[in-house]
């Protein structure tokens, strides 16, 4: 069966500090992965997403950045946080094609003070 | 271009009491899947359902059931019989076929609490 991690779960950072987290999935392959933000008591909003290793596209202008080294392996990265940055971070994964709902990470909650 | 409108932002109902909750959207595309999910207070998101643009049918799933309707361009969510464990944030989505991205618009959530 298909699971997917992200860490850390929780995160409290200083601004302009630097952001890494990570997402991998396990049990599929060249799987569509996604990041997602979710202010606080707000809806989704796609950050990026990744068709395949390498390919990243860009959904909402900021100064975070995704990148894919490994086929399921997908990191969401900054370097220097924003308050503005704040809120809950979800990763995705889909496979090939609109039908397939896309399965959720368990999320990162990030705080920037 | 796609949208996705939760009217309701926030629906309170007591216990046993049905309720509807409320989706419309918007696509150029003839292709397209319709998705709800729930968001319980740990965050992780939950699949419920998934609909394509062909298919009508209602569908039912114990207490949970949905009404999709293209002339409106509505896919309604109802639970009957509600229970505390339906406390939520649920979301309802769109992808369409002709992106290739195949990522899901998300509406903007309709928080329900159900009251004991």
């Amino acid at each position: 069966s298909q699971t997917i991690h992200q860490w850390p779960a929780t995160l409290v950072q200083p601004v302009g500090s630097p952001l890494s987290l990570e997402c991998t999935v396990e049990g599929t392959s060249n799987p569509n992965l996604y990041w997602y933000r979710q202010a606080a008591g707000r809806g989704l909003q796609l950050l990026f997403y990744s068709v395949g290793i390498g390919q990243i596209s860009s959904e909402v202008p900021q100064n975070l950045s995704a990148s894919r080294p490994q086929d399921r392996q997908f990191i969401l990265s900054s370097k220097k946080l924003l308050l503005s940055d704040s809120g809950f971070y979800l990763c995705a994964w889909s496979r090939d094609g609109p039908w397939g709902e896309q399965f959720f990470g368990p999320g990162t909650r990030l705080t920037v003070l | 271009a796609q949208k996705v409108t939760q009217a309701q932002t926030e629906i309170s109902v007591v216990e046993k009491e049905d309720v509807t909750l409320d989706c419309v959207y918007e696509t150029r595309d003839t292709t397209y899947y319709l998705f709800w999910y729930k968001q319980p207070p740990s965050g992780e998101l939950v699949f419920l359902i998934r609909r394509n643009s062909f298919d009508e049918q209602n569908e039912i799933s114990g207490r949970y059931s949905w009404n999709f309707q293209k002339s409106t361009s509505s896919f309604n969510f109802t639970i009957t019989a509600s229970q505390v464990v339906d406390s939520a944030v649920y979301f309802c989505a769109l992808s369409e076929a002709g992106d290739s991205s195949y990522k899901l618009i998300f509406g903007s959530g309709t928080r329900l609490l159900v009251r004991p």
